[in-house]
């Protein structure tokens, strides 16, 4: 596709349940990020992939929280045992390499009821 | 801690006149800044940056500042369209010219009244 492309776009899910948010890059992109922006506030990095490999995931809240990027192409953002506090809007952006343009996606808003 | 403060959360500007939104940070290891827009249920979009080596980066209509002695920044708008109205946000990184673990503001609205 054209640009970042993020599924669903829009995610109900119950406390304690299982969720799982899909990241598609740009084509050829090396470099993807994701970050959670919760009402009110700016975006917060999570994680980001340099090819297969999680360079730096120490914005990663605690162990319920995974990604992964197993073809250095698609990502998926893992939270187990959902909690109300997770509910906000989650992007992923990618870029060539680190050090160029980043393009970021229309983000997956993640409701926790 | 907010590292990254826009003290802002909106501004309204006339169309035509100079829109300036202002972002500080408390971070004295960010070398590399960065605004995005973000129109409403889209991603943030790449503005403008500059690196901590300068002091003022231009691109068309868009200004950015940098005075480091008073770590602030901002972002002049001039001559400000509709088509800016957005939210604006400030970002920062402390690995150079990398956009891995950017820390961003929460955000300044932009309204153009025409």
């Amino acid at each position: 596709g054209a640009g970042v492309s993020q599924t669903p776009s829009n995610k109900v899910t119950e406390k304690g349940k299982y969720v799982e948010l899909r990241c598609d890059p740009i084509s050829g992109h090396t470099a993807l990020y994701w970050y959670r922006q919760s009402l009110g506030q700016g975006p917060e990095f999570l994680i980001y992939f340099q090819g297969t490999g999680a360079a730096d995931d120490s914005g990663l809240p605690n162990d319920r929280f995974f990604a992964v990027r197993p073809e250095g192409s698609v990502s998926t953002l893992k939270i187990q045992r959902t909690e109300r506090g997770d509910s906000a809007v989650y992007l992923c952006a990618s870029s060539f390499g680190v050090n160029t343009e980043a393009f970021f996606g229309q983000g997956t808003r993640l409701t926790v009821v | 801690d907010q590292q990254v403060k826009q003290n802002s959360p909106s501004l309204s500007v006339q169309e035509g006149r100079i829109s300036i939104l202002n972002c500080d940070y408390t971070n004295s290891m960010f070398d590399y800044f960065l605004w995005y827009k973000k129109y409403p249920a889209e991603g943030p979009t790449f503005l403008i940056s500059i690196s901590s080596i300068k002091d003022k980066n231009e691109d068309g209509r868009f200004t950015v500042f940098l005075n480091k002695s008073a770590k602030h920044l901002s972002l002049h708008i001039v001559p400000s369209q509709p088509g800016d109205s957005a939210v604006y946000f400030c970002a920062a990184s402390a690995k150079g010219f990398g956009n891995e673990k950017l820390t961003f503001g929460t955000g300044t609205r932009l309204t153009i009244i025409p």
